[in-house]
């Protein structure tokens, strides 16, 4: 049971590439989220999803697509790269309002 | 809207002494509180959690935490600090039956030997 897993570990883009970070969660859990973490403001919603084919935004949802065509995998998309989005990104799946979250992603956009 | 504030973004303590950390929340509902531990270059893990019942929740670790509706908050204690307890505490609330969760911005602790 590997829990929540996240790839790539380490990324750097330049500014205006794309790339689509990988969440995958093997309990089964219907619901799971994505959020960024940034020095000193805590963690941000992103977009969540409570099962498959059902998305909506959270809290900070400019710059970020993210679709749900199974229970398992959550992608988050950035579209257009911008330095503002340098941040952690975790991703997390819940049961019972407990959240587990991942290892994170290490994202830099210079 | 819901909203957590953590008083103090940094604290420390010596080894063996009292942890505390405040938790202080907003919320229109009643809420769920959480509060979890950051590692360096790790994810979160949760340390305890209230939804309903017993206001007084023990969680791993030793610590525990109390729901306090009247003061709105909902502080982590431990009575000992170990070394191993250094790192980054995040405070949480969401909806009652909802799994959105608001972060406060953190409370780094340093346990000095």
């Amino acid at each position: 049971n590997a829990g929540v897993t996240q790839t790539p570990k380490f990324q750097v883009l330049k500014t205006g590439q794309s790339m689509t970070l990988q969440c995958a969660q093997d309990m089964n859990h219907e619901y799971m989220s994505w959020y960024r973490q940034d020095p000193g403001m805590g963690l941000r919603l992103i977009h969540y999803s409570v099962g498959a084919g059902i998305t909506d935004q959270g809290e900070v949802p400019n710059g970020y697509n993210v679709s749900r065509s199974t229970t398992e995998d959550f992608p988050l998309r950035l579209l257009s790269a911008a330095p503002s989005q340098t941040s952690v990104y975790f991703c997390a799946s819940s049961h019972h309002y407990e959240q587990y979250f991942g290892p994170g992603t290490r994202l830099t956009v210079t | 809207a819901q909203s957590v504030t953590q008083l103090g973004s940094h604290v420390s303590v010596s080894e063996g002494a009292l942890v505390l950390l405040r938790c202080n929340y907003s919320s229109s509902v009643p809420p769920y509180l959480f509060w979890y531990v950051q590692y360096p270059n790790q994810g979160l893990q949760l340390l305890l959690k209230y939804t309903t019942g017993a206001t007084l929740v023990k969680g791993i670790n030793g610590f525990e935490a109390e729901f306090k509706k009247s003061e709105t908050s909902f502080h982590l204690t431990k009575p000992s600090a170990h070394m191993s307890d250094a790192a980054e505490y995040f405070c949480a609330v969401s909806d009652a039956g909802a799994n959105n969760l608001f972060f406060g911005t953190g409370t780094r602790l340093t346990v000095i030997p």
